[in-house]
């Protein structure tokens, strides 16, 4: 099974502040990764797949890069909304998830 | 714009089984993967396991294999997951989730509200 690890567990930030997570695979995924936003009590929100393609509807400010083990999602400015916790998602071989990235008001 | 609309919550003893659907509206059902996946309190997303309603033979999870059991009704275009010999650590909130694109087991986009079941004696 392919393993995803996310870091950091736990990031802060600001509003207005460019933010990075990183997510490695334990073996090539080649590009499929997807990533999700979440919001507590609700279901995930897809935001990107095929590692670079932003979904439809999902504000440009949120950007994927990465193939092979590594990979990164960046929001360039961050916004109030932003503020929730982040799970990247490959499904190569077929599913699994990172364990997710808390991203806090600092 | 097709929905996902799931069964209520749940409370079960240990070692009973629960069974959850998802029954899908305002699109098309049969080519569309639909997964299950859970979340335990506190915790992250962990897939359990999908199935093409088409095709009809599920894959799911090698941890729940043996455990879990995943069916599409196309005449209600419903799928549902029974999970079996119920432990504590299987409360949590189970997710279905369609996939962006069919025939294949690719990202989700459409879910539903989720399904919370607790297990407890």
């Amino acid at each position: 099974d392919t393993q995803m690890t996310q870091s950091p567990s736990t990031l802060s930030a600001s509003v207005g502040d460019r933010v990075t997570i990183t997510c490695r695979a334990s073996q090539s995924i080649s590009t499929w990764l997807a990533w999700y936003q979440q919001k507590p009590g609700k279901a995930p929100q897809l935001l990107i797949y095929k590692a670079s393609r932003l979904e439809n509807g999902v504000p440009s400010r949120f950007s994927g890069s990465g193939s092979g083990t590594e990979f990164t999602l960046t929001i360039s400015r961050l916004q109030p909304d932003d503020f929730a916790t982040y799970y990247c998602q490959q499904y190569d071989s077929p599913y699994s998830f990172g364990q997710g990235t808390k991203l806090e008001i600092k | 714009q097709v929905q996902l609309v799931q069964s209520g919550a749940e409370m079960k003893k240990p070692g009973s089984s629960v069974k959850v659907s998802c029954t899908a509206s305002g699109g098309t059902f049969s080519t569309y993967t639909i997964n299950w996946v859970r979340q335990a309190p506190g915790q992250g997303l962990e897939w359990i396991g999908g199935i093409i309603p088409t095709y009809g033979a599920p894959k799911t999870a090698q941890k729940f294999q043996g455990r879990v059991t995943i069916t599409a009704d196309e005449s209600t275009s419903t799928v549902s997951m029974e999970l079996s010999r119920l432990r504590s650590d299987d409360t949590a909130v189970y997710y279905c989730g369609r996939t962006i694109q069919a025939y294949y087991f690719y990202p989700m986009d459409v879910w539903g509200q989720g399904t919370t079941v607790t297990v407890s004696s």
